[in-house]
């Protein structure tokens, strides 16, 4: 049982605008900033999204996340086959003292 | 370019101890500005962290593992390292070494490729 909870899966034909949610409580998402990791098939994860809503250097404009509350989203516009990969949520647990992260949602390009 | 490569047996039996070590190309682990973690996933499964250590011997550890892992950085060689002591086969994963930037909330910036390490008899 993960701490931020993610939906296990979520699909999107190409072009199409797809988002990932990630919730969470008041001691991580609700005081801290929010991370996204994206894990192509049999690849170590690559940072997608940190402090909320920036992206690292070479990540497509596509890529975009937000916060509000306790709850955090990845959005993926103009949705491509390359896309298709395992998504993740972490942030810092104030009460843990500790990283936690979601679940993963599976993102399937139909 | 920062890489990182985990290192270590790819089969552990239960009860004994698992050793992995990262080495560090194109950075340097005796560096003010960054952690040093590890990370693991269990097949099939999401990412669970282990720990993170700095060059200061400031260092976290979850805390649902902390009564069994141990970490250490070797600047010398530019490596850090893991000890998970007691395995069972529910520590079978794949383990990632990574980096951060010092501050609450940064993010693992950068992650070796992972190992694979299997407990079995």
């Amino acid at each position: 049982q993960s701490v931020l909870t993610q939906p296990p899966s979520a699909s999107g034909t190409p072009g199409q605008r797809v988002t990932i949610s990630c919730s969470g409580s008041s001691a991580n998402i609700g005081s801290n900033t929010v991370n996204w990791y994206q894990q192509l098939p049999g690849t170590a994860p690559k940072l997608l999204i940190y402090n909320n809503n920036q992206r690292p250097s070479g990540v497509p404009d596509r890529f975009s996340g937000s916060k509000s509350g306790t709850s955090a989203s990845l959005a993926i516009s103009g949705l491509q086959s390359e896309d298709e990969a395992d998504y993740y949520c972490s942030a810092w647990d104030d009460s843990l003292n500790g990283w936690v992260f979601g679940g993963g949602t599976k993102l399937t390009v139909l | 370019q920062l890489q990182l490569q985990e290192s270590g047996p790819g089969l552990v039996k239960p009860s004994e101890t698992l050793s992995l070590t990262c080495t560090v190309a194109g950075g340097s682990t005796s560096s003010s500005t960054y952690y040093w973690g590890w990370i693991r996933q269990p097949p099939g499964k999401g990412l669970e962290w282990i720990g993170s250590i700095h060059y200061s011997g400031s260092m976290y550890y979850n805390p649902s593992l902390k009564s069994r892992v141990t970490m250490s950085l070797d600047t010398s060689k530019n490596q850090f390292s893991l000890n998970l002591s007691s395995v069972t086969a529910a520590d079978t994963a794949v383990y990632y070494c990574a980096r951060k930037t010092v501050g609450a909330s940064n993010p693992f910036d950068s992650w070796g490729q992972g190992i694979l390490v299997t407990v079995s008899s």
